[in-house]
């Protein structure tokens, strides 16, 4: 079945630091990723996605490449700011499915200090 | 456009009681969701509709009945709460059915069953 693995957490920061999460999947076939942000209290949001081998996601600062060949779909900032304190969840949803059934990490919670 | 709703944000229940959580989506999505979010599990599927009338399983059904007469509404009833249905549970909806659509996320029931 399909899985996703990524970095446990907490990560702490400061700020203006760079940010890397780490995120790797299984799959059975060729799966959109996806990279999503929960603030505290909120519900999950779309930070970023890419849906073939190659494709780069970007959004807010944050950046992820669709790595086939290593089966990864690392996350990362240059900068990152107080705001930034979150859950972050990568996710495949693989495609021919029924449905665009999620598959989730984790989560990595990350906090950024002033 | 309010999004994804649901109601109630906090629920607490004894062990056996039944209740039933809403979930409301005006965005005129096909596809709505539930998903249980548990500490370093991530969020995994319940049950999922692809549209009015259509239902199905996903990773954790077991104790969970869902229905779907509307496009707007997605209810998730539990008809004899256990503890181990303690959990936050979140409602999602998509405009499509493809892998690559992105999932819109209700800001979340916390259910706690004592």
């Amino acid at each position: 079945g399909n899985s996703v693995t990524q970095m446990e957490g907490p990560v702490t920061l400061s700020e203006e630091a760079f940010l890397t999460i780490n995120c790797t999947y299984t799959a059975t076939g060729y799966p959109s990723l996806f990279w999503y942000v929960q603030y505290p209290g909120e519900g999950l949001q779309l930070l970023l996605k890419a849906t073939k081998a190659d494709d780069k996601g970007s959004n807010k600062g944050f950046e992820a490449t669709y790595r086939k060949e290593t089966t990864s779909f690392h996350l990362e900032k240059g900068s990152v700011q107080v705001s930034d304190s979150a859950v972050y969840f990568c996710a495949l949803s693989e495609k021919g499915t029924a449905g665009n059934k999620l598959t989730f990490g984790g989560g990595t919670r990350v906090l950024v200090k002033p | 456009n309010a999004g994804v709703t649901q109601t109630p944000k906090f629920q607490v229940l004894k062990t056996g009681q039944s209740m039933t959580l809403q979930c409301a989506q005006d965005m005129n999505h096909e596809y709505m969701s539930w998903y249980r979010q548990d500490p370093g599990m991530g969020l995994r599927l319940i049950h999922y509709s692809v549209g009015a009338g259509i239902t199905d399983q996903g990773e954790v059904p077991n104790g969970y009945n869902v229905s779907r007469s509307t496009t707007e509404d997605f209810p998730l009833r539990l008809l004899s709460a256990a503890p181990s249905q303690t959990s936050v549970y979140f409602c999602a909806s998509s405009p499509g059915t493809g892998s690559s659509y992105e999932q819109y996320f209700g800001p979340g029931t916390r259910l706690t069953v004592t």
